[in-house]
């Protein structure tokens, strides 16, 4: 049981937009940013979104983050057969005094 | 290019031991002891899963219940190098285990990771 609630799944068709919701409570998300994941099969996590909406350089701008209160969201605007990939949020928690992950959201792009 | 190369994954059976290693490199001269490390693991087909935090200085470390007690944590600066001393394995530590670099400034989240190495505890 991860601390952070995410749905398993996810699908979209190609140019379509996507969101990936993410609840957790006030140790972590309420109280601290929010960072999103894209795991491709086989390969390490990459970051994609952290500081809530802010994203590294190199990640494409279709991708964006939002927060409010203790739930955030991914956004994927025009969702490419590439973005087919496994997303976890995460957030530090108070309580725990450490990350706390997403169960992860499969993508698939029909 | 920033670098986190994990080493020392393997086969231990339940009650053993095993050191995991993760050497950095590409950091700016002298930056290294700057950031915050992370273990982070991930269980066949399942999701990742919070595994230890040490500060930049070392000073500071944090695990979580799963791990209390038989994981330990550490750093050594000079050697640009982490380190995950893992004693009374279980099955359920089986899992890929990989190194991540926090952000500098707090907690925003972890922007480099390793490739990962895999540990499997098994009889």
């Amino acid at each position: 049981q991860s601390v952070l609630t995410q749905p398993p799944s996810a699908s979209g068709t190609p140019g379509q937009r996507v969101t990936i919701s993410c609840s957790g409570s006030s140790s972590n998300i309420g109280s601290y940013t929010v960072n999103w994941y894209q795991q491709l099969p086989g390969t390490a996590p990459k970051l994609l979104i952290y500081n809530n909406n802010w994203r590294p350089s190199g990640v494409p701008d279709r991708f964006s983050g939002s927060k409010s209160g203790t739930s955030a969201s991914l956004a994927i605007s025009g969702v490419q057969s590439e973005d087919e990939a496994d997303y976890y949020c995460a957030s530090w928690d108070d309580s725990l005094s450490g990350w706390v992950f997403g169960g992860g959201t499969k993508l698939t792009v029909l | 290019e920033v670098q986190l190369v994990e080493s020392g994954g393997g086969l231990v059976q339940p009650g053993g031991s095993l050191r995991l290693s993760c050497a950095a490199s590409g950091f700016p001269f002298n930056t290294y002891s700057l950031y915050h490390l992370n273990w982070v693991r991930q269980a066949p087909g399942k999701g990742l899963e919070w595994v230890s935090f040490i500060s930049s200085s070392g000073s500071t470390i944090f695990y979580p219940d799963s791990v209390k007690g038989r994981f330990t944590v550490s750093r050594d600066n000079a050697k640009n190098s982490l380190y995950l001393q893992m004693h009374s394995l279980i099955v359920e530590d089986t899992a890929v285990y990989y190194c991540a670099r926090g952000i500098q400034g707090g907690h925003y989240g972890l922007d480099v990771w390793g490739q990962g190495t895999a540990v499997t505890v098994s009889s």
